[in-house]
Parts: structure tokens; C-alpha cells; sequence
């Protein structure tokens, strides 16, 4: 069974902080995509990383895919109030006509 | 571009009883999946349709649950009968063959009491 394990699976920081969120796996991806999901709505996509080794930013996020396509990171810098969600991370299985596992998440907390 | 269109957006039923959640995709995509959420939990999926074909129904309970995709476009999902650990919210999400990106709905939340 492919498992993805996020962490931590809270986090409360400050306005301003810097902050990491992990996804690991035993298992190989094809794909790993990042969402963001906020109380009574869906998860929204934040971005797809395909290559091992492939780092993309967006705005003030960073995201990583292990040499491996086995793990992944999220890194925010100087972390906003509008930051504040469930960060879920997902491995790809079967490329773009597959389907998705995702992790538990990560609750993100920016207070002002 | 309109959205995933989810409904109801919440039902609440007694167990045993039975209940249906419909999804309208991205108009164009022939991909779409069902998942269940579990308060606390990521998203699982339940089924994944091609048009108006299943392409993985693993991890569906299909003594209880059940998915169609007529004509390629909306989907139902019903639960026959619901039991209590059926409280969850069932996303619907649609995507492009081309594409990795998923595009969810709103959810449906149901209570099971």
C-alpha cells in the first residue's frame, strides 16, 4: 500500500516566520502535487513537480520533488494570515491519467 | 471558466437510510473522480471514470456504494444503505487528460446520525 506521510501535522507561527512542511513516502511517484484547502471547500491546486530533483516558486512558496520522487517539501517564506490552511501533498500513480493519494495534511496557522 | 459543480452541499440522514451526491465536471474533462474525506483526514479515493468508463473502483465499498457516469458528463454517487462511518465530505473533482492538475468541487457534507 502506498502510504504519503506529511509533517507536522500542525503548525501555529507568526506573521513573518519561515516555515517548512514534509511529504514522504516508501513509494515512487510520478507526479507529486501540492493543495491548499480551506474550511468548506475543496482542496485548490498549488503546483505539480514531475522531474526528481525539480524545485518551483511561487510567490512567496517553495516547493522541492526528491531525486528519488519520493518525497517532497513545502517551504513558505515570511508566512501571511492568508497563508493559514490545510496544506495536502499527493502522489501521482499512472502519470496524468492516473490517480492521486494524498497525505493526512498540514494544518497551517499564520497568526497576525 | 465555470467550476466543479457539487450538490447538496450538506445532507444529513439517519443511518440505513439511503442518499445521492451529483457532480457536474469542467466542461472537457474526460477524467473524474469521487473521494471521501474523513474529518481529519486527506482525501480517498473512491472511484475514477475515463468518459463514461470506471478506470479504478478499488477502494470503493460497493455493497454500499455505488457511481455512474452517464453520457461522459455529470456523475451520481448513492450510498445504500449509509451507516454512521459514512460522515464525511465527498469531493468530486475533474481533470484534462492532458493535464495533472485536479479541479475539486465544494463537497458534499454528510452527516450520518
Amino acid at each position: 500500500t502506498q502510504l504519503l506521510e506529511q509533517s507536522p501535522q500542525f503548525l501555529s507561527i507568526q506573521e513573518g516566520e519561515n516555515l517548512t512542511v514534509y511529504c514522504n513516502s516508501s513509494s515512487v511517484f510520478s507526479s507529486l502535487q501540492w493543495y491548499r484547502q480551506e474550511p468548506g471547500e475543496g482542496p485548490v491546486l498549488l503546483v505539480t513537480v514531475v522531474t526528481g530533483g525539480e524545485v518551483k516558486k511561487l510567490k512567496r512558496l517553495t516547493f522541492q520533488f526528491g531525486d528519488a520522487r519520493k518525497d517532497s517539501s513545502l517551504h513558505i517564506t515570511a508566512a501571511q494570515p492568508g497563508d493559514t490552511g490545510l496544506y495536502l501533498c499527493a502522489g501521482g500513480r499512472g502519470g496524468s491519467q492516473g490517480n492521486l493519494i494524498f497525505g493526512k495534511g498540514t494544518k497551517l496557522s499564520v497568526k497576525p | 471558466e465555470a467550476g466543479v459543480a457539487q450538490s447538496p452541499r450538506y445532507k444529513i440522514i439517519e443511518k440505513r437510510q439511503s442518499v445521492a451526491f451529483w457532480c457536474n465536471p469542467i466542461s472537457g474533462h474526460a477524467t473524474l473522480y469521487w473521494y471521501q474525506q474523513i474529518l481529519g483526514q486527506g482525501p480517498k479515493l473512491l472511484i475514477q471514470f475515463q468518459n463514461n468508463g470506471v478506470v479504478d473502483d478499488s477502494q470503493l465499498p460497493k455493497d454500499r456504494f455505488s457511481a455512474e457516469r452517464l453520457k461522459g458528463v455529470d456523475s451520481t454517487l448513492k450510498i445504500q444503505p449509509a451507516k454512521l462511518e459514512d460522515s464525511a465530505v465527498y469531493l468530486c473533482a475533474s481533470s484534462h487528460s492532458d493535464s495533472y492538475g485536479y479541479t475539486f468541487g465544494s463537497g458534499t457534507r454528510l452527516t450520518v446520525v
